[in-house]
């Protein structure tokens, strides 16, 4: 089935620092990918959308400086945490559409904990 | 505007049990309904999905009833196991492809 990858799993950096998050598509071509926040004991809630060549698209609310997207291959999505602080720390999660196997593929997560 | 709601938000179920977590949308756009399992640390993995166009699907311990009348779905765990023990949120497609997230169950199956 399809599989997307995401790395690092797990970041710890300090505060003010920029911290960039990898989505790839390991079997599969995904023109358009998702970036998504989840806090604890709660739902995912969408950030923004990736498509591959053009601006990523974002959710109201979201701040587009802040939270960068590059989407420069149909298997490379990464988003950059630029000037972290503490309240970004949270767990991002990444997916990619895969109608024809069901839908949407999640990545495993990237747990950021900004000190 | 939360679109599709769930409930309950916890459940706690004997092993053998069935586990049942229940779903209702508003938009009647919506034409795909998939369920995500989420283990703590992980990212949601696809459990099974249903079209609008048909009222139950089973695979495995897991079936999907669907209610198109009353825009309510259900997920049913048949003889739920501890290793069941997860998070749980059911989803919804739309046009154009956008996947609106319920709110989670959090399924304990106690041992």
């Amino acid at each position: 089935g399809a599989v997307v990858s995401q790395h690092p799993s797990r970041v710890i950096c300090k505060s003010g620092t920029s911290v960039k998050i990898e989505c790839r598509s390991l079997d599969f071509q995904a023109t358009t990918m998702f970036w998504y926040r989840q806090f604890p004991k709660q739902s995912l809630m969408l950030m923004a959308t990736s498509n591959e060549g053009s601006k990523a698209t974002y959710e109201q609310g979201v701040e587009k400086d802040k939270f960068l997207i590059n989407h420069a291959s149909l298997t490379l999505s990464t988003l950059t945490v630029t000037s972290a602080h503490p309240e970004d720390s949270s767990f991002y999660i990444c997916s990619a559409s895969t109608f024809g196997q069901g839908g949407y593929t999640f990545g495993s997560g990237t747990r950021l904990t900004v000190v | 505007q939360q679109q599709v709601k769930q409930s309950p938000q916890s459940l706690i179920v004997q092993k053998g049990g069935i586990s049942i977590i229940n779903c209702a949308y508003e938009n009647t756009a919506f034409d795909y309904f998939p369920w995500y399992q989420q283990f703590p640390g992980k990212g949601p993995a696809l459990l099974i999905a249903i079209r609008p166009d048909v009222s139950e699907k089973k695979e495995g311990r897991f079936t999907i009833s669907f209610n198109k009348s009353a825009k309510q779905f259900s997920l049913h765990i048949m003889d739920s196991q501890p290793g069941d023990s997860a998070t749980y949120f059911c989803a919804a497609f739309s046009d154009p492809r956008q996947l609106t997230f319920g709110s989670g169950t959090q399924l304990t199956v106690l041992p």
